[in-house]
C-alpha cells in the first residue's frame, strides 16, 4: 500500500460546526504532516508529527487541533472555523521527518466555510 | 529563511512543444524535490535530486540540480496536454529541517 488516504473529499461547514478530517497510511511512515492551500498557492505547513509526537506547529489558530492516534493516522480537529479558513487541506507522510523529506500527499479535503 | 523561486510563473504552450520550468534560491539545499499537482488533487511526487549536477531523466521530463545545488531546472520534451498542472519544486531547509515550497509553474498544454 502506497497510498495516503484522506477523508471526506469533501466538507461544507458553519462557523459554529465541529468536524474532523482523517488522514491514513500504512507505508510505515513516521512522520505526518498537514498543510493549508490555498488556491494556485503552494502548500503552507500547518504541523508535523513525528513519531506520533508534535514536532512544529506553524503558529496555527487554536480552531485547528491536530491529533496522532498512532503511527498510521492523523485528524485534524476543526472548531469555530472562519470563512477564510475554507481551502484543500492537504495530509503528506515521509520516512522520517528530517532525513527522508519525499512526502506523499493524500489527495486532500476540499473545505468551504459558510 | 530559505525561500525557492520558480519561473515562469504561468506557461500556456501548444502540445508538441518543449519548455523549461526553474527553480532557485540564494541558500545551499541538501536536497529538492519536484511535484505535480492537477486540480483538486494532492501533489504527486515527481523525482528528488541529492547531489550537485545531478541529470535525471523519467520519460519526457528531465530534472536537473545546480552544481552549487541552489537551483533546479525541470525541462519538458513534446509537451502533452496531459502535463497540465501546477509544478512545485521542494528543498529541505537545512537551518530548520522542514521543506519548502517554491511558489510553482502553472503549465497549461493546449491541444
Amino acid at each position: 500500500d502506497t497510498e495516503v488516504t484522506q477523508t471526506p473529499k469533501h466538507l461544507v461547514m458553519g462557523m459554529t460546526n465541529k468536524k474532523s478530517l482523517k488522514c491514513e497510511q500504512h507505508m510505515g511512515h513516521r512522520a505526518m504532516y498537514w498543510y493549508k492551500q490555498k488556491a494556485k498557492k503552494p502548500p503552507e505547513l500547518m504541523f508535523v508529527y513525528s513519531y506520533e509526537k508534535l514536532s512544529i506547529n506553524e503558529s496555527v489558530p487554536s480552531r485547528f487541533s491536530p491529533e496522532c492516534p498512532n503511527s498510521s493516522l492523523l485528524n485534524l480537529h476543526l472548531h469555530a472555523l472562519q470563512p477564510e479558513d475554507s481551502a484543500l487541506y492537504l495530509c503528506a507522510s515521509s520516512l522520517e521527518f528530517r532525513l527522508y523529506n519525499e512526502q506523499f500527499f493524500g489527495p486532500g479535503t476540499r473545505l468551504t466555510v459558510l | 529563511t530559505q525561500l525557492l523561486e520558480q519561473s515562469p510563473q504561468f506557461l500556456s504552450i501548444q502540445e508538441g512543444e518543449n519548455l523549461t520550468v526553474y527553480c532557485n534560491s540564494s541558500s545551499v539545499f541538501s536536497s529538492l524535490q519536484w511535484y505535480r499537482q492537477e486540480p483538486g488533487e494532492g501533489p504527486v511526487l515527481l523525482v528528488t535530486v541529492v547531489t550537485g549536477g545531478e541529470v535525471k531523466k523519467l520519460k519526457r521530463l528531465t530534472f536537473q540540480f545546480g552544481d552549487a545545488r541552489k537551483d533546479s531546472s525541470l525541462h519538458i520534451t513534446a509537451a502533452q496536454p496531459g502535463d497540465t498542472g501546477l509544478y512545485l519544486c521542494a528543498g529541505l531547509e537545512t537551518s530548520y529541517d522542514k521543506v519548502i515550497f517554491g511558489p510553482g509553474t502553472s503549465l497549461s498544454v493546449i491541444p
